[in-house]
Order: structure tokens, then sequence, then C-alpha cells
């Protein structure tokens, strides 16, 4: 059974930027999508966008567009999501979570990522 | 953009008793492409409900999912202790995916 782990809590400076990785163990991410949400502190859940490790291809929510980066490492099974231009608003968990296909989409998303707390804050 | 509206925002039951959420969304969802998640506090969102109706791998019996359109159910038949948490909704038919803003089961 395929769990991801995610790196470690960061905290940021406003403007600067996050890269947080999701690294699959137990299994492979090549053969499906890896999404990203985030949870804002005492809020709900918000796509950011997704990739497919197998093939490169990425897709953004609009919102993020320009600002989120999603990359993988078919050799070890890692993706990544980097945020830039950060903000105090960009606090919050964020989380990586396997998609059911190779395909961006009509994915569920399970499993999860245990989640990455990024603080934004001067 | 779909938007998911889900109601009640707060249930309080007692263990042992039915649970019914519901979600509805702004359009259509085509070969019913919603999932239902349970978050625990400190915890990541666990999948419940896929394909409207389908229980994920190792999900109890007592949680269903139905509906369509629309319209779509979350039923808990009988509530265990540990059901008590929040609970999403989500689409995946469209882009971007969309979560409903999520209804919180509570200890009555």
């Amino acid at each position: 059974q395929v769990q991801l782990v995610q790196s470690g809590a960061e905290v940021k400076m406003p403007g600067s930027s996050v890269k947080v990785s999701c690294k699959a163990s137990g299994g492979t991410l090549s053969s499906y999508a890896i999404s990203w949400v985030r949870q804002a502190p005492g809020q709900g859940l918000e796509w950011m966008g997704g990739i497919i490790p197998i093939f490169g291809t990425a897709n953004y929510a609009q919102k993020f567009q320009g600002r989120v980066t999603l990359t993988a490492d078919r050799s070890t099974s890692t993706a990544y999501m980097e945020l830039s231009s950060l903000t105090s608003e960009d606090t919050a968990v964020y989380y990586c979570a396997r998609g059911a296909w190779a395909r961006l989409e009509n994915n569920w998303f399970d499993p999860w990522g245990q989640g990455t707390l990024v603080t934004v804050s001067s | 953009e779909i938007v998911l509206t889900q109601s009640p925002g707060t249930l309080s039951l007692s263990p042992g008793e039915r649970a019914t959420l519901s979600c509805r969304t702004s359009q259509n969802i085509i070969s019913n492409f919603l999932a239902w998640y349970q978050q625990k506090p400190g915890q990541a969102p666990r999948l419940l409900i896929y394909g409207a109706s389908s229980r994920a791998t190792g999900i109890p019996a007592r949680f269903s999912g139905s509906g369509s359109g629309t319209d779509f159910t979350l039923t808990i038949s009988r509530l265990e202790p540990e059901d008590f948490a929040v609970y999403y909704c989500q689409q995946y038919d469209g882009s971007p995916k969309t979560f409903g803003q999520g209804t919180k089961l509570e200890i009555k």
C-alpha cells in the first residue's frame, strides 16, 4: 500500500518561494496523477493543480497560474510543488494526493500525504 | 467553476444515530464524478466514497453514498464514536476540481 510522505514544516518571508516534496513509499508515483490541495487554518480544501509524473504534464487552477510549479522526479518517486511570491494568505497546510489514474481529469484522491504546514510571516 | 454547497454546516447527533449529509452542485455532475472525504483534527482527509456511491477500500459498510445530477448524499447508518469529524464532498467532473465547505459532525 503506497504512502505519500511529505517534507517538513516551513517558515517563509513574504515575497519568497517555498518548495514542498511528496515521496511515494511502498509504491510508485509514475502511473498516477498527483494533485496538490491546500487548507488554510480553520478553512476548507482548495485544489491547486495536478501533474502526471510519467508524462510530465501538469495543469493548474487558474487562481494559482503563474505562481505555482509542479514537477516530479520519476527516479525517486517524488513530486514537488513550488509556490512563489508568498503572502500571509498562503499560510496553510499543503497536501499532495494521488489520483486514481494517469490522467489529469476525473480523479478522486487517495491516498493523501500527511500535509506540510507553510507559514508565511515577517 | 462548479460550486459545491454542503448542508448542514454542523450536525449534532449521538452515537448509534443515523447521519445524512447533503452536497448540492451548481452544475450537473456527469458520470457521478463526486467523492466524499472524512477529516479529523490534525489529519489529512481520507477518501470514503468515489463515483458518488462506491466505497473506498477499507471503508466500513455503514458509510454509503447516493445521488446524481446536482444532489448527492452521504449517509452513515449508525454512528460510531470515531465517525465524528468533518466531511467534505468533491467534484472531479470539471476543472478546477472543487470541494464543498464541509459539514462538521459533532457529538450531541
